[in-house]
């Protein structure tokens, strides 16, 4: 069964240092997400793309981040310059169609800022 | 804003059933999920209600939804071993991309 993945699975880096965390959504999917986890708390939405742009962001989503679809098959998530608060679990996620309503979501990576 | 509640822990013996708890608060919520996050894995979608029905089966699952009180559950019946994960409450509204999700609730199923 076709699944998303995510690269890498855990990224410690020192605070002010840029990071890229990469996802490979299910191949005939059009709509993409990525959702953070910061220890102890809840699932949150950061940035939704779709047709190549963002569609929907929320407060979280500053300058800092951004995310580019450079090729056909993968999807990233840029942080400029890291945060100790940027520390979380990051999901990315993906679904076909508008219409349809389940999100797939990858395993998730597990950023560390020092 | 949306906010979704769920309580954080529930443990059950295995064969019995297991009924997991959400409550959200946004009135214009349009579709409801429950998600299961196994160690080490990804979010996986268990099932979903939209806000015009009350409840919803599938096997195992049963979905019960009271808009009125905003209150959704998650029953599981004759509850497995392989089903202790965290469970995770989650709506959208409709024109809206964003999920919002709860706390999780931990089951910890008891052989």
């Amino acid at each position: 069964e076709p699944e998303v993945t995510q690269t890498p699975s855990h990224q410690v880096t020192q605070m002010g240092q840029e990071v890229i965390l990469r996802c490979v959504p299910i191949s005939n999917h059009l709509y993409f997400y990525w959702y953070r986890q910061i220890l102890g708390q809840k699932v949150e939405f950061l940035v939704s793309f779709y047709n190549n742009e963002i569609s929907e962001k929320s407060e979280i989503f500053d300058d800092q981040f951004s995310v580019e679809r450079p090729d056909g098959s993968n999807f990233t998530l840029k942080i400029r310059s890291t945060k100790l608060e940027d520390s979380a679990m990051y999901f990315c996620a993906s679904k076909t169609a508008s219409t349809q309503e389940t999100q797939y979501f990858g395993p998730g990576t597990r950023l560390l800022v020092l | 804003g949306e906010d979704v509640e769920q309580s954080l822990f529930l443990s059950v013996r295995e064969g019995d059933s297991s009924v997991i708890n959400c409550t959200y608060t946004d009135s214009s919520s349009t579709y409801l999920y429950w998600y299961k996050q196994e160690p080490g894995a990804g979010l996986q979608l268990l099932t979903y209600i939209f806000s015009n029905m009350d409840m919803k089966q599938d096997q195992r699952l049963t979905v019960l939804l009271n808009k009125k009180d905003k209150h959704l559950s998650l029953r599981i019946a004759d509850t497995q071993t392989g089903d202790s994960a965290i469970y995770f409450c989650a709506e959208r509204t409709a024109g809206r991309r964003a999920l919002t999700f709860g706390s999780g609730t931990r089951l910890q199923v008891q052989p």
